[in-house]
């Protein structure tokens, strides 16, 4: 079965553009996460999607959203960035209702803001 | 709220000698302990995971770890390493109830050498 993944793999922006991420879960699995890890550091939770509703958000500004589609496919949004938005974004999906809910991520999006 | 903390930023071994990865975590809830590894260049993925009963679990790639509930420790080891294990380890938990997201630690880097 395939993984998690995750589209485009690179990206190049420069500041005030916006950009959009892409994640395909696993199949079968209904819940999506987000999480930022800025260069040397552990992983921060952005955003989670459960059957394209909101479940909980990280402490990120407004310019980031996000959204989850009736396939559980999922995007993540950042407007007017910062060249401290530069991260490796990572999706990882899960299975809600099995109790331990055990996350699965995919490669990761490599973000660079110039 | 939770939190992770890893104590070593780095870990240098020799191949085949054994190695303990340290973290510690503080949670006023029960949680879920998961450990991770992400190779260059890579998104992460799970080595082992614990969810209750016995307190050692065994994960992929001849890791494990023991969960140690009264120092609030949940540590990996290796019996003997191979140049391939070279990677960041992170550690992470989530509550057990509810809403559930991960949290991590600011990863240990194992670095072995011939």
């Amino acid at each position: 079965d395939a993984g998690v993944t995750q589209s485009p793999t690179h990206l190049i922006k420069t500041r005030g553009q916006q950009v959009t991420l892409r994640c395909s879960p696993i199949s079968g699995h209904k819940s999506v996460s987000w999480y930022q890890q800025v260069l040397g550091q552990g992983p921060q939770f952005i955003f989670q999607y459960y059957e394209k509703e909101e479940r909980g958000r990280g402490n990120f500004p407004d310019r980031f959203s996000a959204r989850q589609f009736p396939n559980y496919s999922s995007e993540l949004n950042v407007n007017a960035l910062l060249l401290g938005d530069s991260a490796l974004y990572l999706c990882a999906s899960s299975f809600p209702g099995t109790g331990e809910e055990t996350q699965y991520f995919g490669p990761g999006t490599r973000l660079l803001v110039l | 709220a939770q939190s992770v903390t890893q104590l070593d930023s780095q870990v240098p071994v020799f191949e085949e000698a054994p190695v303990e990865l340290r973290c510690n975590y503080s949670s006023s809830v029960s949680v879920y302990l998961f450990w991770y590894v992400q190779y260059p260049n890579q998104g992460l993925q799970l080595l082992l995971k614990y969810l209750s009963g016995s307190t050692l679990v065994k994960g992929i790639n001849g890791f494990e770890a023991e969960f140690n509930k009264s120092q609030t420790s949940f540590h990996l080891r290796k019996p003997s390493v191979h140049i391939s294990d070279t990677a960041e380890y992170f550690c992470a938990v989530k509550k057990n109830t509810g809403f559930q997201k991960l949290v991590f630690g600011t990863g240990t880097r194992l670095l072995v050498s011939p």
